[in-house]
């Protein structure tokens, strides 16, 4: 079962900050939090990933709470090419047999 | 730069005929292999992975198999499809580089059962 809880579905207006959640109040303290993003018929597309602090990478921010229990991922100027199904996944296990679970994600709309 | 190749794109079987997907990596060596599944509407689902040649795990009993015959090529087969094989198969790649490792995903390989 997937650690993660997401809003099913969220929109946007284009340029403005697109602002994800997601709640993994079971996350152990070595494990990590992954996001990824699907487009329509294609791979999952990697975003991003943090463990404790704040990340901000070409593509997103990624704000972990102090007590790791919830997180946000920030699209801060989004565009209609943003649209996808966004997931957010607690990596399980440390070793080279880690596994990523992926639970329904959110369907991102960004509306012109 | 890494690339993963996934073919055939899409996939129409008949029930009870066999299965081969293929999917390999260009540019590292001795990447983790991964296969997923997708159903419709669905997240995705870890059916194999392996972290060397002849280094296969299962995750979810069924009739499909995986096989390692190259170190950036990893298969996926089954004997007789069943109608419930149908979904959208993703291979991904890791560099195995430990607790921040990442997995990246091939362009997918849609199967329908019919």
């Amino acid at each position: 079962d997937a650690k993660t809880t997401q809003p099913p579905s969220m929109d946007c207006a284009e340029g403005r900050a697109a602002n994800l959640p997601c709640n993994h109040s079971t996350i152990s303290g070595n494990e990590y939090v992954y996001w990824y993003r699907q487009i329509h018929s294609q791979g999952p597309q990697y975003i991003i990933h943090g463990l404790k602090n704040n990340e901000t990478n070409e593509m997103a921010s990624l704000i972990i709470t102090e007590d790791r229990k919830s997180s946000t991922l920030i699209l801060p100027h989004a565009t209609l090419r943003d649209t996808a199904v966004y997931y957010c996944i607690v990596r399980v296990g440390m070793d080279s047999s880690y596994k990523l679970i992926f639970g329904s994600g959110t369907r991102l709309l960004v509306r012109p | 730069s890494q690339t993963i190749h996934q073919w055939p794109a899409t996939l129409v079987q008949p029930v009870g005929s066999p299965l081969s997907l293929e999917c390999t990596v260009e540019g590292t060596s001795n990447p983790n292999l991964y296969w997923y599944r997708q159903a419709a509407g669905r997240g995705l689902q870890l059916l194999f992975y392996s972290i060397g040649i002849d280094q296969i795990s299962s995750e979810v009993p069924q009739n499909l198999s995986a096989s390692r015959p190259q170190d950036r090529q990893f298969i996926l087969s089954s004997k007789k499809l069943l109608l419930s094989d149908s979904g959208f198969y993703l291979c991904a790649w890791s560099g195995g580089w430990g607790a921040t490792d990442t997995q990246y995903f091939g362009p997918g390989t849609r199967l329908t059962v019919l």
